[in-house]
C-alpha cells in the first residue's frame, strides 16, 4: 500500500535551516509529482511547493520562494524540503503528498512532521 | 496571488444535505478538488476533477461545478462527517496551487 513518511521536523531558531525528508513506498515514485503542504497550528492548509516526477519543474508559494528548495532522489524514493532563513511564521505541520497520476489531486498524504521556529 | 474562497462554517442536523461552496477565478479552466480533515489527521481526498469520487468514499459525497464555483455536497450528513473541508485548485498556468481557507462542518 502507498505510504509516505515525513521526518526531520523539530525546534529551530529563527534564521536557521532545516531539511525535511519524505520517504515513499508502495508505488512507482518516479511516476508522480510530489508536493509539500503545511498547516500552522489551528489554521488551514497552505500549499508550499511541488516538484515534477523527474525534477524538471519546481514551483513554490510566494511565502517561501527564495528560502525553501524542493528536491527529490528517485533512486531513494525520497522527496526533500530544504528550509533556510526560517521565520516564526513557518511554524507548522509539514505534509508531503503525492500528486495523482492522471489529475491534479493530492491522492495520498503523509502524517506530517512538526516544525517549530522559536528562540 | 490566486485565492479560493470558502465559507468558514456550516452547521447541519443529521440526515440533512450540506453544501459547501468554493469560488475562484480560474475554476472555469482548472479542476477543483475537495479534502476532508479530521482533528489530528492528514487530509483525505473526497472529490477530484470537480465531480469524481475516489474509491472508498461514500456515495453521499458528490461534487459539482458551475462557472467560478465548485460545490461539495454531502447528502444525508452523518455524525462522522463532522470535519474541516478544503477545496484545492491551481492557477491558470498550473504554476501555483492553492487551498481554500477551509469550512468547518458541524453536525448538530
Amino acid at each position: 500500500q502507498v505510504q509516505l513518511v515525513e521526518s526531520g521536523g523539530g525546534v529551530v531558531q529563527p534564521g536557521r535551516s532545516l531539511r525535511l525528508s519524505c520517504g515513499a513506498s508502495g508505488f512507482t515514485f518516479s511516476g508522480h509529482a510530489m508536493h509539500w503542504v503545511r498547516q500552522a497550528p489551528g489554521k488551514g492548509l497552505e500549499w508550499v511547493a511541488v516538484i515534477s516526477s523527474h525534477a524538471t519543474n519546481k514551483y513554490y508559494a510566494d511565502s517561501v520562494k527564495g528560502r525553501f528548495t524542493i528536491s527529490r532522489d528517485n533512486s531513494m524514493n525520497t522527496v526533500y524540503l530544504q528550509m533556510n532563513s526560517l521565520r516564526r511564521e513557518d511554524t507548522a505541520v509539514y505534509f508531503c503528498a503525492r500528486r495523482a497520476a492522471t489529475d491534479g489531486s493530492l491522492d495520498y498524504w503523509g502524517q506530517g512532521t512538526l516544525v517549530t521556529v522559536s528562540s | 496571488s490566486y485565492e479560493l474562497t470558502q465559507p468558514p462554517s456550516v452547521s447541519m442536523s443529521p440526515g440533512q444535505t450540506a453544501r459547501i461552496t468554493c469560488s475562484g477565478d480560474a475554476l472555469p479552466t482548472q479542476y477543483g478538488y475537495w479534502y476532508q480533515q479530521k482533528p489530528g489527521q492528514a487530509p483525505l481526498l473526497v472529490i477530484f476533477k470537480d465531480t469524481e469520487r475516489p474509491s472508498g468514499i461514500p456515495e453521499r459525497f458528490s461534487g459539482s461545478s458551475s462557472g467560478t464555483t465548485v460545490t461539495l455536497t454531502i447528502s444525508g450528513v452523518q455524525a462522522e462527517d463532522e470535519a474541516d473541508y478544503y477545496c484545492q485548485s491551481a492557477n491558470n498556468d498550473s504554476t501555483s496551487w492553492v487551498f481554500g481557507g477551509g469550512t468547518k462542518l458541524t453536525v448538530l
